[in-house]
């Protein structure tokens, strides 16, 4: 069974740009949730999306946004790129809301 | 305070030894609990995903509940260099966001 995909794996971007990340859940899963990983922050929820429909948002300015396909994929675009958006960026799939959760490889995103 | 506190370490030990990890909990509302191992420039693999009190064994690994204090360990028993990485613990926060400690650094010497 084909684990989480993301696409691309590294990312490099002007302050000022945006930039769309993609994500292949595991095949049967719905809920596909982003997590922004940095050395001083550790791991941080973005958002989760079931069904289409985000039931859940992190912390973060409007300028991160995300949607999910109706064949579960998930996209997360970042608007007006900040330095500080350097980061991996990690998308896990699930089953079900509020289950065991698997993580894909990550994007790193350089913001230069 | 975080919702998961766990020492970021880090942690070194001779290969052979057991690692003995832990993480603190202030969430009750859901009670499963998720250890992950993580490489560097990986993603995050999961380990182990336990919801009840008491030890749950996979191969050298066994995850620990202890609802009371609120207290989740994770031990590696005859741990190899290729144990070495980053270990995060999870658990859901009461709206539902899944929330991860900082994650500790092991390192097995050869």
């Amino acid at each position: 069974k084909a684990g989480v995909t993301q696409t691309p794996r590294y990312l490099i971007k002007t302050r000022g740009q945006q930039v769309t990340l993609s994500c292949s859940p595991i095949s049967g899963h719905r809920s596909v949730s982003w997590y922004q990983q940095t050395p001083g922050q550790g791991l941080q929820f973005l958002f989760e999306y079931f069904s289409e429909t985000q039931r859940n948002k992190g912390n973060f300015p409007g300028r991160f946004s995300g949607r999910q396909f109706s064949n579960s994929r998930s996209e997360m675009n970042v608007s007006t790129l900040e330095l500080g958006d350097s980061a991996l960026y990690l998308c896990a799939s699930a089953p079900a809301m509020n289950t065991e959760a698997f993580f894909g490889q990550g994007t790193r995103l350089t913001v230069v | 305070q975080k919702e998961v506190e766990q020492d970021p370490g880090p942690l070194s030990v001779p290969e052979g030894a057991i690692v003995s990890l832990n993480c603190t909990y202030s969430n009750s509302a859901f009670q499963y609990f998720m250890w992950y191992r993580q490489y560097s420039r990986k993603g995050p693999e999961l380990l182990m995903y336990t919801y009840s009190s008491g030890n749950k064994e996979d191969g050298r690994f066994t995850a620990q509940v202890d609802k009371s204090s609120k207290y989740i360990s994770l031990f590696i028993r005859d741990s190899q260099p290729s144990d070495s990485a980053t270990y995060l613990c999870a658990n859901p926060s009461n709206d539902y966001k899944l929330s991860f400690g900082a994650g500790t650094t092991v390192t097995v010497r050869a």
